[in-house]
């Protein structure tokens, strides 16, 4: 089993859908999460981090599920600015980061 | 405030030759990453650095790379002699500590012929 995985797409939705994504990671010891966005050759920017509690930032919501070692992240009413793909990282207790391969959006007209 | 700075920004050379890559840290991240991208899959470490010294290398072919980040700020990756499959881009990152968000460079295309 990978240790980050996610779905690697494309999702392809209408603009104003609502989309969500998955990622599993395999060590329950991991300590922090976070989902990155990267755009076609540019470099990986940081989308928010995923707290314990849940984080929205307005049209874009992260939750974590510990007991089932998940994160999502839910990205509401589509913009086609929002295509690019989506990077799900996790620290793990030796301070590893791992990216899992990137989930991609495509946001059409 | 400034972000992470790499050079150069695109590299070609032929196999068997070497290169170098440099990367400046935002000021005052006291953890450097540097990473592998091949088209098509997330970044893969190659090593991490806090301050000066080597936290994971684990991944880092060191037959042909070596890195080194003298002063605890910046850091240059070196591949000698490089091969067809080093042909990617090579992402350098930072965060203030280990387990804070990573901030990233614009990142070195390597290509390799």
């Amino acid at each position: 089993r990978k240790e980050v995985e996610q779905d690697p797409g494309p999702f392809n939705v209408p603009e104003g859908a609502t989309v969500a994504f998955n990622c599993t990671y395999s060590n329950s010891a991991s300590q922090s999460f976070f989902w990155y966005r990267q755009d076609c050759r540019k470099e990986p920017k940081l989308l928010m981090s995923v707290y314990s509690s849940g984080n929205e930032d307005g049209r874009f919501t992260a939750q974590l599920n510990r007991a089932s070692q998940y994160i999502s992240l839910l990205i509401r009413d589509s913009k086609l600015s929002d295509s690019a793909t989506y990077l799900c990282v996790v620290n793990t207790p030796d301070y590893k980061y791992i990216f899992g391969t990137g989930t991609r959006l495509k946001v059409l007209a | 405030e400034a972000g992470v700075a790499q050079s150069p920004r695109y590299k070609i050379i032929e196999k068997r030759q070497s290169v170098a890559f440099w990367c400046n840290p935002i000021s005052g991240h006291a953890t450097l990453y540097w990473y592998q991208q091949i088209l098509g899959q997330g970044p893969k470490l190659l090593i991490q650095f806090q301050n000066n010294g080597v936290v994971d290398d684990s991944q880092l072919p060191k037959d042909r790379f070596s890195a080194e980040r003298l002063k605890g700020v910046d850091s240059t990756l070196k591949i000698q002699p490089a091969k067809l499959e080093d042909s990617a881009v090579y992402l350098c990152a930072s965060s203030w500590r280990g387990r804070n968000e990573q901030y990233f460079g614009p990142g070195t295309r390597l290509t390799v012929t």
